[in-house]
């Protein structure tokens, strides 16, 4: 079946550290891989998405690279700001599916202080 | 004007009573979600609908049915709540396309069952 693991949070960062949360997945074939972010009392949006191998996926300073060989799709941030206290999901559709769902990761919420 | 709306945004109720969720979108999209967001757990797909006719079970289906009224209007019913159903609740719709559509959250409805 399809999966998706990601780091147990909170992670908490001082203004300007640097943020990676960890991802990684079990899927059949190549899925699409996603972050989302929700926003204190908010629903979900899309922060950024990898369709193939080796793409990157980039949005509001906020990367992640599409790496087959070791099932991951790690969100990076070279410098996060307060207002990116936020839950992060790490999330995949399977690439060749008649029917295609999400699959979440659990979440990861981050805590920035200023 | 959101593109999805959810209604109510806050529910309180008691075991035993019948509640409804409802959503409408804007968006044009034919594709719609249900799912439930638990501390700790992330999100679980109810139901979905990939057209006013389709309706499918998720992976906790149980306890929950829905009605797709119309292209833009997906129900979530819970015919006889128990505490265990208070969560948070999302809708959430996709456009027709590959397997890489991304998907539009509402705000949720957060449910307590008393």
């Amino acid at each position: 079946g399809n999966s998706v693991t990601q780091m147990e949070g909170p992670v908490t960062l001082s203004e300007e550290a640097f943020l990676t949360i960890n991802c990684t997945y079990t899927a059949t074939g190549y899925p699409s891989l996603f972050w989302y972010v929700q926003y204190p009392g908010e629903g979900l949006q899309l922060l950024l998405k990898a369709t193939k191998a080796d793409d990157k996926g980039s949005n509001k300073g906020f990367e992640a690279t599409y790496r087959k060989e070791t099932t991951s799709f790690h969100l990076e941030k070279g410098s996060v700001q307060v207002s990116d206290s936020a839950v992060y999901f790490c999330a995949l559709i399977p690439r060749h599916s008649g029917y295609s769902t999400l699959t979440f990761g659990k979440g990861t919420m981050l805590l920035v202080s200023p | 004007d959101a593109d999805v709306t959810q209604t109510p945004r806050n529910r309180i109720t008691k075991t035993g009573k019948r509640i409804m969720l409802e959503c409408s979108q804007t968006k044009g999209h034919d594709r719609m979600y249900w799912y439930r967001q638990d501390p700790g757990l992330g999100l679980r797909l109810i139901y979905y609908s990939f057209d006013v006719k389709d309706i499918n079970k998720g992976e906790i289906s149980d306890g929950y049915s829905v009605s797709r009224q119309a292209q833009a209007k997906f129900s979530l019913s819970l015919e006889s709540a128990i505490p265990n159903q208070t969560a948070l609740y999302f809708c959430a719709t996709s456009g027709r396309g590959t397997s890489t559509d991304t998907q539009y959250f509402g705000p949720g409805t957060r449910l307590t069952v008393l």
